[in-house]
């Protein structure tokens, strides 16, 4: 499995535009890049996944460079409410694929 | 759907004493997952199952654990006897199989081993 590297943790104010990079220098060929967000007392709760260039929803954005040895998760104009631990994983995308967690980063949104 | 279901949502138990802890998937989901979450070691996939079938249980910790689905509704995580280090917070997860990366968590069970 791929390995991660991203912030321990992050701080940023309401409105403002939070950009976690993730690092995953020895990415494999068939690996995609998944994020999750864990709020306090919650389950993890995915948010988005990618595999090259750039993926949008409602929720988020994802940017991969063409090298695909890191990864940009950018969260568009934040709210208290979007506090929590976020966690960048890589893995296959096959039947029998499961997560590896590593610490994530946590998010802290102020008033 | 009213998504991945855990109970008890807490627990307390003394050392020595069996815990189980419940999880029905959401319907139509094919893989349930077991997880622990504790500060020191983050989330750990603990076992797996793919339609009802147990596929990867290298996380368990130890012979004290064992976990079972009867049914492709229902599963357990069972520890006996529980120790204090077993104190975590297990979550549940389920996904349909071709849904790869996209796990349900369940609200998870925060057990507390006197």
């Amino acid at each position: 499995l791929a390995k991660t590297t991203q912030p321990i943790s992050m701080d940023s104010y309401e409105g403002q535009e939070v950009n976690i990079t993730c690092s995953h220098n020895n990415i494999a060929t068939n690996d995609y890049i998944t994020w999750y967000q864990q709020f306090p007392s919650q389950g993890p709760r995915f948010i988005i996944q990618g595999y090259k260039t750039k993926v949008t929803n409602e929720v988020a954005s994802l940017f991969i460079p063409a090298d695909r040895k890191s990864s940009t998760l950018s969260l568009p104009r934040v709210s208290l409410s979007d506090t929590a631990v976020y966690y960048c994983l890589v893995g296959f995308n096959v039947g029998y694929s499961t997560l590896t967690f590593g610490k994530g980063t946590m998010l802290l949104v102020s008033p | 759907d009213a998504g991945v279901i855990q109970s008890p949502r807490h627990e307390v138990t003394e050392m020595g004493q069996e815990v189980t802890l419940r999880c029905k998937p959401i319907s139509g989901h094919d893989y349930l997952f077991w997880y622990r979450q504790t500060m020191m070691r983050g989330l750990e996939l603990l076992i797996y199952f793919n339609n009802n079938v147990p596929i990867d249980d290298s996380g368990m910790p130890e012979d004290r654990f064992s976990a079972k689905m009867p049914n492709a509704s229902f599963s357990t995580l069972k520890i006996q006897p529980s120790e204090p280090r077993d104190s975590a917070v297990y979550f549940c997860a389920s996904r349909m199989a071709v849904h790869y990366n996209e796990q349900f968590f369940g609200p998870g069970t925060r057990l507390t081993v006197l």
